[in-house]
């Protein structure tokens, strides 16, 4: 089946910090997903970008279909930003994500 | 527009006990989805209802099982509990149509003792 992967597991950044989270996936895919999940367990969309890129704030997000990855920009990282990123991909004909193991970011003062 | 709503948030049950959760999409909304997420296996497809219909099944158990109304509204339904089914259990809801945004309610979090 299709692999998902996601870079770096883990990250610590200062406040102000500018940080690149990487996803890459091992098959055509028909959406890609970025989500923040809360510290209350609720996945937050981000991003829809199956291709292209996108900005919303001071996050911004870019998928290279072609060659199968996508990266997730934070830009002035605030304490609040804090949480586990997760890539999600959906493949052509099947209305189900697939999850990468998610990008753990702690933002300290 | 209201979101996705799941009902309960938070369950005890025991070993051997069933339960039943609750999961009311966005208005509008046909397609229901249900993932497991735990520590070890993280997140984790169950199963996919359009228009009443389970359209796509994860690799789970029998045990695991759901329906959808013709409101769009969703439950699922897992029997005889086990230790390894405490997790939380999230809910997406999008149009259906294949390819289309997934939005995620709260989730309920089932803690098997």
């Amino acid at each position: 089946g299709i692999q998902v992967e996601q870079s770096p597991p883990d990250l610590i950044l200062q406040e102000g910090a500018n940080s690149t989270l990487r996803c890459n996936f091992s098959d055509s895919v028909n959406n890609l997903q970025w989500f923040h999940q809360n510290p209350w367990g609720q996945l937050i969309n981000l991003f829809y970008i199956p291709s292209g890129t996108k900005q919303n704030g001071r996050l911004s997000a870019t998928t290279v279909a072609t060659e199968r990855y996508s990266l997730l920009y934070i830009s002035s990282s605030q304490t609040t930003d804090s949480g586990v990123y997760f890539c999600a991909v959906e493949l052509r004909g099947y209305n189900k994500l697939i999850f990468g193991a998610g990008t753990r970011l702690a933002v300290h003062p | 527009k209201a979101g996705v709503t799941q009902t309960p948030r938070y369950l005890i049950k025991t070993r051997g006990q069933q339960v039943t959760l609750s999961c009311s999409p966005i208005s509008g909304h046909r397609s229901v989805s249900w993932y497991q997420q735990t520590p070890g296996q993280g997140l984790q497809f169950l199963f996919e209802y359009f228009s009443e219909t389970q359209r796509n099944k994860g690799n789970f158990p029998g045990r695991f099982s759901g329906r959808q109304f013709s409101n769009s509204r969703s439950e699922m339904n897992v029997s005889t509990l086990e230790l390894g089914d405490s997790a939380l259990y999230l809910c997406a809801s999008s149009l259906g149509v294949g390819g289309d945004e997934q939005f995620f309610g709260p989730g309920t979090r089932l803690t098997v003792l």
